[in-house]
């Protein structure tokens, strides 16, 4: 099946500074590919998705890059701040699969004001 | 994201007790999963539904069972609960887009 590699584990920066968290995924056949937020104690939330015909997307601050032939995608968010700390999960799925996700294992990005 | 309910929102069990967590959506969504999620393991999924009546594995279906005989309601059963499902369970539910839809979660400790 597949696997999902999500990296940093943890991320810390100064507000106004960048963050880019990587993923990478095994399986070929995966063409959908969301970013979830899941703040302490709360359900995750999508922020931004990406599907395979597409490279790149951005909403505002964030973006979503996706490197097919190397089986990777990273989320960049840009001009952070402190409300953006949280736990970040990148997953990938399978159209034909009923849409499952995969996650990977989350991010903790921190910005310290 | 009211539209999916969960309840309880706490639970705390005995080894070898018998639960059932609920899930309700009131989007008439297709798709239904329940995922765990624990520190270190991110979320993974134990079972899903594709409608009602069809439900399949996931990557972690070992000590759990569902059923969905009604559209909205997707519960999980833990038939016999050991120490190892101590975990937040995770509703979530989809229709014809991609995008998922999570519920507020269920915090289980099994003591």
């Amino acid at each position: 099946g597949e696997n999902v590699e999500q990296h940093p584990s943890t991320l810390s920066v100064q507000e106004g500074d960048s963050a880019v968290i990587k993923c990478t995924y095994s399986d070929s056949a995966s063409n959908y590919f969301p970013w979830y937020k899941q703040e302490l104690g709360k359900r995750p939330q999508l922020i931004i998705d990406i599907r395979s015909n597409v490279g790149e997307k951005k909403d505002q601050r964030i973006a979503v890059t996706l490197n097919k032939t190397a089986k990777h995608f990273s989320l960049h968010i840009t001009e952070t701040q402190p409300e953006d700390s949280a736990v970040y999960f990148c997953a990938a799925s399978i159209g034909n699969a009923g849409n499952m996700l995969t996650f990977g294992g989350g991010t903790r990005l921190m910005v310290k004001p | 994201d009211a539209g999916i309910t969960q309840s309880p929102r706490y639970k705390i069990t005995e080894t070898g007790r018998q639960v059932t967590l609920m899930c309700h959506q009131t989007w008439s969504h297709s798709y239904m999963f329940w995922y765990r999620q624990d520190l270190g393991h991110g979320l993974r999924l134990i079972y899903y539904s594709a409608a009602a009546d069809i439900t399949d594995k996931g990557e972690v279906p070992d000590g759990y069972v569902v059923s969905r005989s009604k559209t909205e309601n997707f519960p999980l059963t833990l038939e016999s609960a050991t120490r190892s499902q101590t975990s937040v369970y995770f509703c979530a539910s989809r229709q014809t887009s991609y995008e998922q839809y999570f519920g507020p979660g269920t915090r289980l400790t099994v003591t």
